[in-house]
Order: structure tokens, then C-alpha cells, then sequence
């Protein structure tokens, strides 16, 4: 089956500092991906839309400056969490879409993000 | 109101029983609708899409209401690793293809 594969699938930083995720689908080609932020005991919540060759669509709420997606290519998706603080604390995943619509998405591992 | 609600539970069930979850959106033009399964600090995976003609796969069942805008998960003979949180997912054309995510039902099995 199509799969997305995410790394790192945690990390610890400093505050002050910048982390990058990766989100590659391996076996399709992913016009767009997703990225979502799930905090402890809570539901995944959409932060932004990556789309191959543009500019990322955000949700609101969500600081573009902070959190620099770029999508060069159908296969690779890449989030940026920049000056990463504790309350940026989470787990983030990405999502592609591997067929139509009426098959679903499907997940990376997720990244559990640790700013201490 | 939330676009994709669910009954946070927890569900405590003993082995072999029975369980349902419900869960209802509120936006009429949502099209794809899907219940996937989270394992505590995994990804979500999905377990099936719902047709409006129901479907089962195995233990699971799913049924959509279109005019009542609800969707259900009905698990049978359950069992020890069914334990997980089930996520209603709903998929809205017109809004780039996203999914909105229901805050799950944590459902725990017990011997």
C-alpha cells in the first residue's frame, strides 16, 4: 500500500532553535500533503496544506513565519518548525493522498517534537 | 460546535463484547467519510470508509446517515488489541480535499 515515510520520529531541541521534519511518500505522487499537530489527549488538528510548486495554505491561527512548509517536489513535503518554543511541544504528522478522495489518506509515522 | 463531534468516552468493554461509537458533522457537503484507528503515540491508520449503504469488514461495521448527518462504528466479539482511540474523519471537497478529525473515542478492552 502507498506510505509516507516521516522522519525524525522524535526529537529534543533547545528552545531558540529550528527543527525540520521530513515527509516523503515512497510509492505515489503527492500533489498534497498535509500537515496536522496532535497535543496530549486531543485530536489532530490541520495546521497547513502543502501544495508541489506553491505557496503553503495555512489554517487559522497557524503563524506562516513560524511553522515554513516547502513542498519542492510531488515526493518530498518538508516542515519547519523555526525559534521553536516549549508550547510548540506537540506531535506533527503528515498526510498524503495516494488515489482519490474515496480511498483516504495515508499517515507518516508521526514527529514527536520536545522543546526543552 | 465542533464540525465532527464524538463521544470522547473512555469505553471500558470486557473481552467479546459488543461496542458502538457515534459521531456527527455538521456541514451538509461533506462527501468521504472514514473511521481510522490510533494506537497511543502512533499515527492514524485507517480502518474503513463509510458508505451510505453500510459496510462491514470482519468485527466492524459502518453505517452512514446522510440526512441525519451521523456515522457509526459498530465493533463486535471484541477484542484485547481493538484498544485504541477510533477517529471520525470526514473528507470535504471544495476545501482542498481535507480531512476534518473528530476528537476520538478511546475505547479499552479488558480481559
Amino acid at each position: 500500500g502507498a506510505v509516507v515515510s516521516q522522519h525524525p520520529s522524535w526529537v529534543i531541541c533547545k528552545s531558540g532553535t529550528s527543527v525540520k521534519i521530513e515527509c516523503r511518500s515512497l510509492d505515489f505522487q503527492a500533489t498534497t500533503m498535509f500537515w496536522y499537530r496532535q497535543f496530549p489527549k486531543q485530536s489532530l488538528m490541520l495546521m497547513a496544506t502543502s501544495n508541489e510548486g506553491s505557496k503553503a495554505t495555512y489554517e487559522q491561527g497557524v503563524e506562516k513565519d513560524k511553522f515554513l512548509i516547502n513542498h519542492a517536489s510531488l515526493t518530498l513535503s518538508t516542515l519547519t518548525v523555526t525559534s521553536a518554543h516549549p508550547e510548540d511541544s506537540s506531535f506533527y504528522i503528515c498526510s498524503g493522498q495516494p488515489g482519490q478522495a474515496l480511498v483516504g489518506y495515508t499517515f507518516g509515522s508521526g514527529t514527536r517534537l520536545t522543546v526543552v | 460546535r465542533k464540525e465532527v463531534e464524538q463521544d470522547p468516552g473512555p469505553f471500558n468493554v470486557p473481552e467479546g463484547a459488543t461496542v458502538a461509537f457515534n459521531c456527527t458533522y455538521s456541514n451538509s457537503a461533506s462527501q468521504s467519510f472514514f473511521w481510522y484507528r490510533q494506537d497511543c503515540r502512533k499515527e492514524p491508520k485507517l480502518l474503513m470508509s463509510v458508505y451510505s449503504s453500510g459496510n462491514e469488514d470482519g468485527r466492524f461495521t459502518a453505517q452512514l446517515n446522510r440526512a441525519s448527518q451521523y456515522i457509526s462504528l459498530l465493533i463486535r466479539d471484541s477484542k484485547l488489541s481493538d484498544s485504541a482511540t477510533y477517529l471520525c474523519v470526514v473528507n470535504r471537497k471544495g476545501a482542498g480535499n481535507m480531512l476534518t478529525f473528530g476528537g476520538g473515542t478511546r475505547l479499552m478492552v479488558k480481559p
